[in-house]
């Protein structure tokens, strides 16, 4: 079974900072999908990015990059220039390419983002 | 907004009762997926559609059953409850249910169990 670990419950930046949070993941699957998604105060669950495993170039949107590292099942989110409106949950998540289309995602880390 | 729609927002009810979630998935889409979001267990997936057949089965529980309609609406309903239901209940759809797909979220359903 995949797992997803976020060790990071917790992080807060001044506005216009950059910040940096990690995702492992544990698979044996060789094709598979990453993704950030980003929870509000509202609750809504926002897709921020999303990784093919079998492209090597790092997706970006925006002020928001990865850093997928393969081999280490390493799978950071950078966040630039952060803003206010940043503020919030995010999780990281797993799925396979192949069997049942479920999204795995690890427990989250809380980002508040400081005037 | 991500065009998935999910009825009623809030929902408070007793122990023991039944309740009925429903979702709408984006224009288009043919899978549904339902999640469940509690402090104790974070976001798990429950189960999978794809026009109309059921496709996936997570951590759902077997008092809890969904199905999806010939319009491709879903619903979740959840019976004998249990003051460990109370959770967001979120609902996703992507276009054809595969890898490729990305999953947009519904709102959620906010159910408390009394």
């Amino acid at each position: 079974a995949q797992t997803v670990t976020q060790s990071q419950p917790e992080m807060s930046v001044q506005e216009a900072e950059t910040v940096t949070l990690s995702c492992t993941y544990d698979t044996s699957e060789n094709n598979y999908y990453l993704f950030w998604y980003k929870q509000p105060p509202s609750r809504q669950m926002i897709l921020v990015i999303r990784q093919e495993a079998y492209k090597q170039q790092n997706a970006t949107e925006n002020r928001f990059s990865v850093n997928f590292q393969k081999a280490a099942k390493s799978f950071s989110l950078k966040i630039s220039d952060s803003q206010l409106g940043d503020t919030a949950m995010y999780f990281c998540a797993f799925m396979k390419q192949w069997g049942a289309q479920k999204l795995v995602f690890g427990q989250g880390t809380r980002l508040t983002i400081n005037p | 907004d991500s065009g998935v729609t999910q009825t009623p927002k809030h929902l408070i009810t007793a122990t023991g009762q039944r309740v009925t979630l429903r979702c709408s998935p984006r224009s288009g889409d043919l899978s549904v997926y339902w999640y469940q979001q509690s402090l104790d267990q974070g976001l798990q997936f429950l189960i999978q559609y794809y026009n109309g057949e059921e496709r996936a089965k997570g951590n759902i529980l077997e008092r809890f059953s969904a199905q999806q309609f010939p319009d491709l609406h879903s619903e979740l309903n959840l019976s004998s409850l249990e003051l460990g239901d109370s959770a967001l209940y979120f609902c996703a759809s992507s276009v054809e249910g595969r890898g490729t797909d990305t999953q947009y979220f519904g709102p959620g359903t906010r159910l408390t169990v009394l």
